[in-house]
């Protein structure tokens, strides 16, 4: 149980355009995901936590307008990249919290995107 | 300056060789996450604690919460190449909110 996925695991694109990622919970609901960036053997930055059915809140330092985020329904958040630069380049992983379980997270497998 | 202070950051060992790694903080937490990632994969739940003291075992890992839910520890006995990978501990703030330690990648020889 609780398992969490992303889609697509990788995306290539252009510098200037967007690109969607999703995350889905898969066999349990969640009121709250969390949108993570991390760089190459470095820890998990939190960017924003994603509530269903309202706006998400955005970490300081973290563009909303360049960042995202739409929870649409207890078992899907979508991040969208807007006007993508290759800075943007990174691994994005979501985690998504149980409604039965007050503590834990579980990840997704994580989006390598890279922007060109 | 790291809420949560993990240590030590690279860790080399033989197989067979027992290994801790700490995280430290001056805040409080609500409960303490340990997580093991493979690269190229999320990371994968190992354990929570939430009570101060609590001690929980998993095979050969040992997880420890300190007694005033500031600090946690992971033992490993007995490492194997299987254990090699990123662990990251990570702080329940409120409002469900994780905050990660910056990890600690070990390695395990055979």
């Amino acid at each position: 149980g609780a398992v969490v996925s992303q889609h697509p695991s990788w995306v290539i694109c252009k510098s200037g355009t967007s690109v969607k990622i999703e995350c889905r919970s898969l066999d349990f609901q969640a009121t709250t995901m969390f949108w993570y960036r991390q760089f190459p053997k470095q820890s998990l930055m939190l960017m924003a936590t994603s509530n269903e059915g309202s706006k998400a809140t955005y970490e300081q330092g973290v563009e909303k307008d360049k960042f995202l985020i739409n929870h649409a329904s207890l078992t899907l958040s979508t991040l969208t990249v807007t006007s993508a630069h290759p800075e943007d380049s990174s691994f994005y992983i979501c985690s998504a919290r149980p409604l039965t379980k007050r503590y834990e997270q579980y990840f997704g497998p994580g989006t390598r995107l890279t922007v060109t | 300056t790291q809420l949560l202070e993990q240590s030590p950051q690279f860790l080399s060992i033989q197989e067979g060789e027992n290994l801790t790694v700490y995280c430290n903080s001056s805040s409080v937490f609500s409960s303490l996450q340990w997580y093991r990632q493979e690269p190229g994969e999320g990371p994968v739940l190992l354990v929570t604690v939430v009570t101060g003291g609590e001690v929980k075992k998993l095979k050969r890992l040992t997880f420890q919460f300190g007694d005033a839910r500031k600090d946690s520890s992971l033992h490993i006995t007995a490492a194997q190449p299987g254990d090699t990978g990123l662990y990251l501990c990570a702080g329940g703030l409120y409002g469900n909110k994780l905050v990660f330690g910056a990890g600690t990648i070990l390695r395990v020889k055979s």
